[in-house]
Parts: C-alpha cells; structure tokens; sequence
C-alpha cells in the first residue's frame, strides 16, 4: 500500500448521513481511481480521474460524488448514505500499468 | 453489459502443483488484462499484465491470453502455501470478476 493511504479504516453511518473518504497518493501519478467491494465480490468502479481537475464516472456512481482539485488528493462523497452503500471501498493510484491500492475504508450503513 | 467471468472456487490444490485460474471475458474490443492477489482483509496487489495473445512468465506465474476465445488465465506453478489468496482477473481497469479463492496444503 505504498504511497496511497485512506481514511478512515473504518465508519459506520446512519441511513442518510453523508461522509467524506480521504485517499492521498505521494506517488504524483494521474491516474487514481475508486472502487468498492462487496462481500464474495470483485471490485466494481465507482469513478476514476485521469489528472487534476478530470474526473469521470465508471459502473456503479450513483451516491457517490468525487472531486479532484490537486494531483495528491482524490476524496469520494458519500451524499444520503444507504443500507446498500455498506462495502470495503478501495482507491488506487496508476503508474504505467501498475495500480497501487490503498489499505481501504471498511463502511457499514445502518 | 460488459462482464469479466472467473470460476468462484474455492480452487484447492497441494503444495508443489500447478494451480490454474480462468478467466472469460465479454467485451472483444479489449487490449488490457491484469491478474491480482488479494490476501484475505488486505487490497489488491498486481501480479500479472497482459497484452497480446500467447503466453507471459513471471517467474512461478505464467499468464495466458486468448483474445478470439475471449479467455485469459494464470498458472501458479510450484504452488507454495504462501500463495492461497483470492485472484481477481481484470480487463482494463475497468472491471473485475469476482475472484477465484485459491488454497494450497502443505
């Protein structure tokens, strides 16, 4: 997980509150993206940004809105939190052909 | 709708063997396939990258592709018990199946 890191590890939201997931890379790559995983699951693409100021959404957007004002910072907002937003949401940093995962944030919507 | 189909397992072989992972894809306009180890509680780690058709080693880790068969695969050789974690095939960085869980028995 070098060079990506998120926080927090672990949140727990009541239905309709909103939250911000901080991911900061040091790495100075465009590329950086977001993802969730859901139990037994793959990762699905929530947005992706190719550079500062350049985002753009991927499979699954809808909740979420994301911002990219500086090359470090790419955070995700979680707008009206719900059940089926629970999930081990990922971002990653991409050089060349090689991703770069965060730790991950653990969330849990009751 | 643009899917990345992988055998759920769970894959269970002895230490020493070959392991062997699928991996079928839907779009055929696809140029970019990766393979990654994902420990259990941990985030994804790059294994394997694929571009053209035939076969890439890395060491234990050889990856296949097979774009007119829309197929993809990685094969484990000399399977250590170090190596049982779940393997996430993805095409682009778009989209990713489920995973294979692998476990190797000493």
């Amino acid at each position: 997980n070098a060079g990506v890191t998120q926080t927090p590890k672990f949140r727990i939201l009541k239905i309709g509150q909103s939250m911000t997931l901080q991911c900061t890379q040091d790495m100075n790559h465009n590329y950086m993206y977001w993802y969730r995983q859901d139990p037994g699951m793959g990762l699905k693409l929530i947005y992706y940004s190719v550079g500062a100021g350049i985002t753009d959404k991927g499979e699954v957007p809808n909740g979420y809105n994301v911002s990219r004002s500086t090359t470090e910072d790419f955070p995700l907002r979680l707008e009206l939190a719900a059940p089926s937003q629970t999930s081990v949401y990922f971002c990653a940093a991409r050089i060349s052909d090689t991703q770069y995962f965060g730790p991950g944030t653990r969330l849990t919507v009751l | 709708q643009k899917e990345v189909e992988q055998n759920s397992g769970p894959l269970s072989v002895p230490e020493g063997a070959i392991a062997s992972l699928n991996c079928t894809y839907s779009d055929r306009g696809s140029q970019s396939f990766f393979w990654y180890r994902q420990y259990s509680g941990k985030s994804p780690e790059l294994i394997m990258s694929i571009y053209s058709n035939g076969d890439k080693e890395d060491g234990r880790f050889t990856a296949q592709l097979n774009k007119a068969s829309q197929y993809v695969s990685l094969l484990i050789r000399d399977s250590q018990p170090s190596d049982s974690a779940t393997y996430l095939c993805a095409v682009t960085y778009m989209r990713f199946g489920a995973g294979t869980r692998l476990t190797v028995k000493p």
